[in-house]
């Protein structure tokens, strides 16, 4: 079945420690995005990629930078992460201007230590 | 500005009883509208959505939504909830100008047996 693949789905890492969250999508699709999700929130928006164009939220921290490499992976790399980066890190895709529902993975839970 | 607004933080039923979300928004074009519902520690699954047409749109496990232009609301609805429907229940807008989706901030659906 095509989908949104997130690995790992559970990451441990320390203050200050470079950490690297994976996305990986079999729908071919043109969009791909991240969000931050903490408790009891809703997402938020930390990016997303059309094509190769990359678009950052005025808000994303420069702490926060992703790669997409080809079109079926995009990665999410927090360069120096903080207690308050401790979330679920969800990432989805969707086909592009014709077509804007978005289809989530099942997400990434980054611990903190 | 643009906004999604879920006024129910939590609801609570008894299984077999009928449901009803509310979500107004608040947005300047013709929006694209969606319900989605997280299960605790997983991803965001669609259950609907509206674009054009019909009002009533039927969703998955049993949803359906009514979009209504004059009270700018869609709604979700089911005629009895089941145990497993205990979640979080997004609604998020988006519009053709844009890939963001704008989420409202979730009611949580506890089910009594």
């Amino acid at each position: 079945d095509a989908m949104v693949i997130q690995n790992p789905r559970y990451q441990v890492t320390q203050f200050g420690k470079p950490v690297t969250l994976s996305c990986s999508q079999t729908l071919n699709h043109n969009v791909m995005y991240w969000y931050q999700q903490k408790s009891s929130q809703a997402p938020k928006l930390l990016f997303h990629y059309y094509d190769k164009d990359f678009n950052n939220e005025a808000d994303t921290p420069d702490n926060f930078q992703s790669r997409r490499p080809n079109t079926s992976f995009c990665f999410l790399d927090i360069r120096s992460p903080g207690l308050g980066d401790a979330a679920m890190y969800l990432c989805a895709t969707s086909r592009g201007p014709s077509n804007r529902e978005q289809f989530f993975g099942p997400g990434t839970r980054l611990t903190v230590l | 500005a643009q906004s999604v607004t879920q006024p129910d933080i939590h609801i609570t039923v008894s299984e077999g009883a009928s449901l009803e979300l509310r979500c107004n928004y608040s947005y300047g074009a013709t929006p694209y509208l969606f319900w989605y519902v997280q299960s605790p520690g997983q991803g965001l699954q669609l259950l609907l959505k509206y674009f054009s047409g019909d009002t009533l749109v039927q969703g998955i496990k049993g949803f359906e939504a009514e979009f209504k232009r004059s009270q700018s609301s869609f709604n979700l609805r089911k005629p009895s909830v089941h145990w497993s429907d205990a979640a979080e229940y997004f609604c998020a807008c988006t519009t053709s100008g844009t890939y963001k989706y704008i989420f409202g901030t979730g009611t949580r659906l506890k089910v009594l047996a």
